[in-house]
């Protein structure tokens, strides 16, 4: 069965701290694997993204990583933002009939406090 | 250039009637994905679609759910006949390239907000 299953499911940090969220996934074949983050009400907005032959990928204060091998990824926040505090999704997509299908982990609830 | 519009953003409906979500996509993309968000749950892929094609439905219930992308238009998702489980948010979203790229980023909208009485 394709999974992604997020950790931690949310997190409290200080503004200016580092955190790290966790995806593991199960999606086969596998093709991309994208990190998103949706505020509040709002639809995501596409992080980074990864294909198979990619370790690590920046955006900003974003760091991906991809290990195909353990079928895991993490998004590290590098001195966090009032405004970073959202829900952080991991997406992983999966060859299907000619098209890539995606399947969405239920994310990460991050808030950061001042 | 704007983002992908959809409306209404919020829609209240009564159990039996028909649902029509509307998504325009971004000026230049032809290819469109339908999600749905039940509330404390990922999104979950329900169909994608070119103009005037439905390329993949793998996601889209068998019944009472039916989607379009017509030549001319916005994208619509029609629901018949809702019952109380329809009730989620509804997000679209648009790419400029194939679904078969692998590179391909999706824009995603606003989301519909669909509660059913």
């Amino acid at each position: 069965k394709n999974q992604v299953e997020q950790s931690p499911q949310s997190l409290i940090i200080l503004e200016g701290k580092n955190c790290t969220l966790q995806c593991n996934y199960t999606v086969s074949p596998f093709s991309n694997l994208r990190w998103y983050k949706q505020d509040t009400g709002r639809g995501p907005v596409s992080l980074t993204i990864m294909t198979f032959s990619e370790n690590t990928k920046s955006n900003g204060r974003y760091t991906a990583t991809l290990d195909a091998d353990t079928k895991q990824s993490s998004l590290h926040i590098t001195a966090s933002q009032l405004s970073d505090s959202a829900s952080y999704i991991c997406v992983v997509s999966r060859a299907s009939g000619g098209s890539y299908i995606p399947t969405f982990g239920r994310g990460t609830s991050l808030i950061v406090h001042p | 250039n704007a983002g992908v519009m959809q409306n209404p953003r919020h829609l209240v409906r009564r159990r039996g009637q028909e649902a029509r979500l509307r998504c325009s996509p971004m000026k230049g993309h032809s290819h469109v994905y339908w999600y749905r968000q039940l509330p404390e749950e990922g999104l979950k892929f329900m169909v994608y679609l070119q103009k005037e094609n439905i390329i993949d439905e793998s996601g889209m219930p068998k019944e009472r759910f039916s989607a379009e992308f017509p030549k001319e238009g916005p994208s619509i998702l029609r629901i018949q006949q809702v019952v109380r489980g329809d009730s989620a948010a509804y997000f679209c979203a648009s790419s400029p390239l194939s679904g078969l790229d692998r590179e391909d980023t999706q824009y995603f909208g606003p989301g519909t907000r669909l509660t059913v009485l």
